[in-house]
């Protein structure tokens, strides 16, 4: 059984980053079928992808065109985790932060952590 | 972009009743939709991939249909655990792929 547990602050300043980690177990960051995704949700934009990180020979990561330039997410095979990095945050990020697998690099996600509020505010 | 948009925005049906849920794209694609069901203070679960198929646990009176621009998902007979927010999934232009705004189910 595959289980994401998710950790980080709740709470970050205006043009500070935001950083969230994702702890995998029944699976590996490594694996050469899974994808691992970060999406938000908030009330004004939905349900959104984030990004993802993937290993095939090496490492890939695409990210979408709304947070490109801000966005970082890094394996880290040794705690079998992935991490989420959102510089120069705004209250427009304010939103429940979930990681996500997608079992065979591309959706559907089958398996997802139980979503962070992270909320942007002075 | 592909946008997907649900309805009803609302929908409010007795237990054993049968509720259709649709999902509409602005463009067409084959099959590569997921249904997903969310619970207040829960993450989106899986319930339907490739338009039609159910993930892992699923009770068969979740079905899903449809190709093109137009998907349904069907509860057959509702239970009083099927209350919460469905969402489809576009994910034929991936990434970044496209949710749709959710239908909320309530049970009367």
């Amino acid at each position: 059984q595959v289980q994401l547990q998710q950790s980080g602050p709740g709470l970050v300043r205006p043009s500070q980053t935001l950083s969230l980690t994702c702890v995998i177990s029944g699976d590996s960051v490594s694996s050469y079928s899974a994808a691992w995704n970060w999406i938000r949700q908030s009330p004004s934009r939905g349900l959104e992808w984030l990004g993802r990180t993937y290993y095939i020979s090496k490492w890939y990561n695409e990210y979408a065109e709304s947070v490109r330039g801000r966005i970082t997410i890094n394996p880290d095979t040794s705690k079998n985790q992935f991490s989420l990095q959102l510089n120069s945050v705004t209250p427009e990020d304010t939103a429940v932060y979930y990681c996500a697998r997608a079992p065979y690099r591309n959706p559907p996600f089958d398996y997802w952590g139980q979503g962070i509020l992270v909320t942007v505010s002075s | 972009e592909i946008v997907m948009t649900q309805s009803p925005a609302t929908l409010s049906l007795s237990p054993g009743e049968r509720a259709t849920l649709s999902c509409r794209a602005s463009q067409s694609f084959r099959s590569n939709l997921a249904w997903y069901q969310q619970k207040p203070g829960q993450a989106p679960r899986l319930l339907i991939y490739g338009a039609s198929t159910r993930a892992t646990g699923i009770p068969a009176r979740f079905s899903g249909s449809g190709s093109g621009t137009e998907f349904t998902l069907t509860i057959s007979s509702l239970q009083s655990e099927d209350f919460g927010v469905y969402y489809c999934q576009q994910y034929n232009n991936w990434p970044p792929g496209t949710f749709g705004q959710g239908t909320r189910l309530e049970i009367k």
